[in-house]
């Protein structure tokens, strides 16, 4: 049982296009955390959520907490930005994980 | 920009051999995390750690593992005699506030792998 399921899975973009990866969770959650994982393994926080939307820079999150479903946009895309994106809950208690979306960016 | 340290970025081991993996989180940090990643697999919850004590911890952290905070900077996990399905990246991380009050910041992780 996958409590966060996240899509798509893979994805390959030329750069400068607009991306979205999107979370769906099962369990009440007490904030939401979109991380990226650099090639090397080494894992960044980009965002926290419990409501509401949150920019930084070109990135983008949304959350709707009725749904259940998070999104991560990247606008203007570019070839740095290719990493695996995670979408990861919170319970108060219980940390869950999505598998990842691998997102390339191509010149 | 003050950041979480892990040492060594890379444990080789035998199978039933003991391990600890070190943490040095950020200084005015209060709760403290350990995840793990087996290779392809997704990221996983192990344990929190807040005012010397486990919060919480999932399934995964059973008898062989231990957490401590044996001084003020230092946040360590051991596990007691490793099998080979320990091998594994093993991610420090730590938060100024609660879980939902403040972002998670990650160490670069250490790498076990288990022969």
């Amino acid at each position: 049982k996958n409590e966060v399921e996240q899509s798509p899975q893979n994805l390959t973009a030329q750069e400068g296009e607009f991306i979205t990866i999107n979370c769906s969770y099962s369990v009440g959650i007490s904030a939401l955390h979109w991380l990226q994982q650099h090639p090397g393994g080494g894992i960044v926080s980009l965002f926290m959520l419990s409501s509401g939307k949150k920019k930084h820079g070109r990135l983008i999150a949304t959350i709707n907490i009725q749904e259940k479903h998070s999104s991560l946009h990247i606008t203007a895309s570019h070839p740095r930005d290719s990493a695996v994106y995670i979408c990861a809950v919170s319970t108060g208690n219980q940390f869950y994980f999505g598998t990842g979306t691998s997102l390339t960016v191509i010149p | 920009e003050p950041e979480v340290t892990q040492t060594p970025s890379h444990q080789v081991t035998q199978m039933g051999q003991e391990v600890i993996l070190r943490c040095v989180p950020i200084s005015n940090h209060l709760y403290f995390y350990w995840y793990r990643q087996i290779l392809g697999q997704k990221v996983e919850f192990l344990v929190s750690f807040y005012n010397n004590e486990i919060s919480e911890k999932s399934e995964i952290f059973d008898d062989q593992f231990s957490v401590e905070r044996p001084d003020g900077s230092n946040f360590t996990l051991k596990i007691r005699s490793t099998k080979l399905e320990d091998s594994a990246m093993y991610f420090c991380a730590s938060s100024e506030s609660g879980e939902g009050f403040s972002p998670l910041h990650f160490g670069n992780g250490t790498r076990l792998t288990v022969t």
